[in-house]
C-alpha cells in the first residue's frame, strides 16, 4: 500500500519569503500522480497543484512550484512571496495511476509572519 | 466556477441515530467519493462511486455506511447508526474522469458531531 509522509508538522515563515514543505511517499508504482491542497481555517480542501509522475518538468501555479524527484520519492512544495492568505494546513496526497482514492499525509501548518 | 457543495455544513445527532449527508458534486462530473477528516488527523478514503456503484471502498465503509445518487445532481452518504467515533468532517469530492485526467474536487466539508 501507498503511504505519504509529511516530516514537518509546522513551518512558519515571514511575509514575503520562501518557504518549501516536505512531502515523501511510498509506492511500487511507476505512473501516477500527486497533489498538494491547502485547508485554510474553514476546513475547505483546495488544490494547488499536480503533478503527473510521466512528466520530468516540475509543475508551477503562480507563486507555488513543486520540486519533484521520482527516484528519492519527494515532492516538495515551494510558496514564494509568502502572503497572509497562505495560512493554512497543506497536505500532500498521492494517486495511483488508474485508482481511485487519493492517500493524504499527515499535512503541515504553514504560519505566515507579517 | 462549478464547485462541489455539500449540506448540512454542520449536523449534530445523538449515538444511535442515522445520519445522511447531501453533496452535489460538479454538474459534469462522473465519479464522485466521500472522504472524511477526524479533529486533528489525516484525511481518510472512504468510497467512490461511478456509474450507479460503488468502484472502491476503504476499510472503515463498513456496512452502517452507503452511499447514493438517489437523482441526476445529488450524492448521498448514510450512516444508519451513528457512534462517538463517527464525528468528524466528511468530505464530498468528485472528479470528471479517471485515468491521466481526473483530478478530484472538494466540498466544504460537513461537520458531523455526535452526542
Amino acid at each position: 500500500a501507498q503511504t505519504v509522509t509529511q516530516s514537518q508538522p509546522e513551518m512558519s515563515v515571514q511575509e514575503a519569503e520562501t518557504v518549501t514543505l516536505s512531502c515523501t511517499y511510498d509506492t511500487s508504482e511507476s505512473d501516477y500522480y500527486l497533489f498538494w491542497y491547502k485547508q485554510p481555517p474553514s476546513r475547505q480542501m483546495i488544490l494547488v497543484i499536480r503533478q503527473e509522475a510521466y512528466k520530468q518538468q516540475n509543475a508551477t501555479e503562480n507563486r507555488f512550484s513543486v520540486n519533484f524527484q521520482k527516484a528519492a520519492k519527494s515532492f516538495s512544495l515551494k510558496i514564494s512571496d509568502s502572503q497572509l492568505g497562505d495560512a493554512a494546513m497543506y497536505f500532500c496526497a498521492y494517486r495511483s495511476e488508474y485508482g481511485n482514492k487519493l492517500v493524504f499525509g499527515a499535512g503541515t501548518i504553514l504560519r505566515v509572519k507579517s | 466556477e462549478p464547485e462541489v457543495t455539500q449540506t448540512p455544513s454542520h449536523q449534530v445527532t445523538q449515538m444511535g441515530q442515522e445520519v445522511i449527508l447531501r453533496c452535489v458534486p460538479i454538474s459534469n462530473h462522473l465519479y464522485f467519493y466521500w472522504y472524511r477528516q477526524i479533529l486533528g488527523q489525516k484525511v481518510e478514503f472512504l468510497v467512490s462511486f461511478y456509474n450507479n456503484e460503488i468502484s472502491e471502498k476503504s476499510e472503515i465503509f463498513d456496512d452502517q455506511f452507503s452511499v447514493e445518487r438517489p437523482d441526476g445532481s445529488n450524492f448521498t452518504l448514510k450512516i444508519r447508526s451513528t457512534k462517538l467515533e463517527d464525528s468528524a468532517m466528511y468530505f464530498c469530492a468528485s472528479s470528471a474522469a479517471r485515468g491521466r485526467v481526473q483530478t478530484q474536487y472538494f466540498g466544504p466539508g460537513t461537520r458531523l458531531t455526535v452526542l
